[in-house]
């Protein structure tokens, strides 16, 4: 069954520290999806891509947070500086385009679980 | 998105039917319930969806009111391994594919 890859599967940084996650998503998903987990709560969803570009960074803390997916593939989100508050599970998400999708769900890589210290 | 109502927690013993309740009283026509469960540690798993028929797969049956308000995700032989946090979502079919989460039923199987 296909997955989506996410690394690194767990992550220890400093505050004020720059940190990187990676998410392979499924072959041939054009949309691709980064929700962050705090513990306790439900995913909440930070960002979305269609292909290449962005449909929805409403909730990304731009002034800390980027998320780019250049090729339209694997995609990468980065926090910088870290804050004690980013502690949390990032998770990644994708589904197939939205014409094609019918009306599944879509599938979650493991996730990260950062930590900031 | 509609706002879904579930209770914190639920305890169920081995083997028998798990029964999850889910409140989505301002549902509209074209709003789908989605049910996704995660384990601990884990990322959410799908488990199944329906609009306005019940429906039933290898996981689980959803069983949706008349009137849509409610529904009920239906663990028939429940075991160990389906303690988890189990997701109601509605979800308009053409919000660009968002998934908005609350905070869940806790499901806990015990022997």
């Amino acid at each position: 069954e296909a997955e989506v890859a996410q690394s690194p599967r767990y992550k220890i940084t400093e505050k004020s520290q720059a940190v990187a996650f990676w998410c392979d998503p499924i072959s041939g998903h054009a949309t691709l999806y980064w929700y962050r987990q705090i513990l306790g709560q439900g995913p909440e969803l930070l960002v979305q891509f269609q292909d290449e570009s962005v449909v929805d960074d409403s909730q990304l803390p731009k002034d800390r947070f980027s998320a780019e997916r250049l090729k339209g593939v694997d995609s990468t989100l980065k926090i910088q500086p870290a804050e004690l508050g980013d502690s949390a599970m990032y998770l990644c998400a994708s589904s197939p385009r939205i014409r094609d999708r019918g009306q599944g769900g879509y599938t979650f890589g493991s996730g990260t679980r950062l930590t900031v210290v | 998105d509609a706002k879904t109502t579930q209770p914190t927690s639920m305890d169920c013993a081995e083997g028998r039917a798990a029964n999850l309740p889910c409140n989505h009283s301002t549902i509209s026509g074209n709003e789908y319930v989605y049910w996704y469960r995660q384990i601990h540690s884990q990322g959410p798993q799908y488990i199944i969806h329906g609009l306005k028929n019940n429906e039933t797969n290898e996981m689980a049956s959803l069983i949706i009111t008349e009137d849509r308000k409610s529904s009920t995700l239906i663990l028939p032989h429940a075991t160990l391994r389906d303690t988890a946090v189990y997701y109601c979502i509605v979800r308009f079919t053409y919000n660009f594919n968002k998934f908005y989460f609350g905070s869940g039923t806790k499901l806990n199987v015990k022997p």
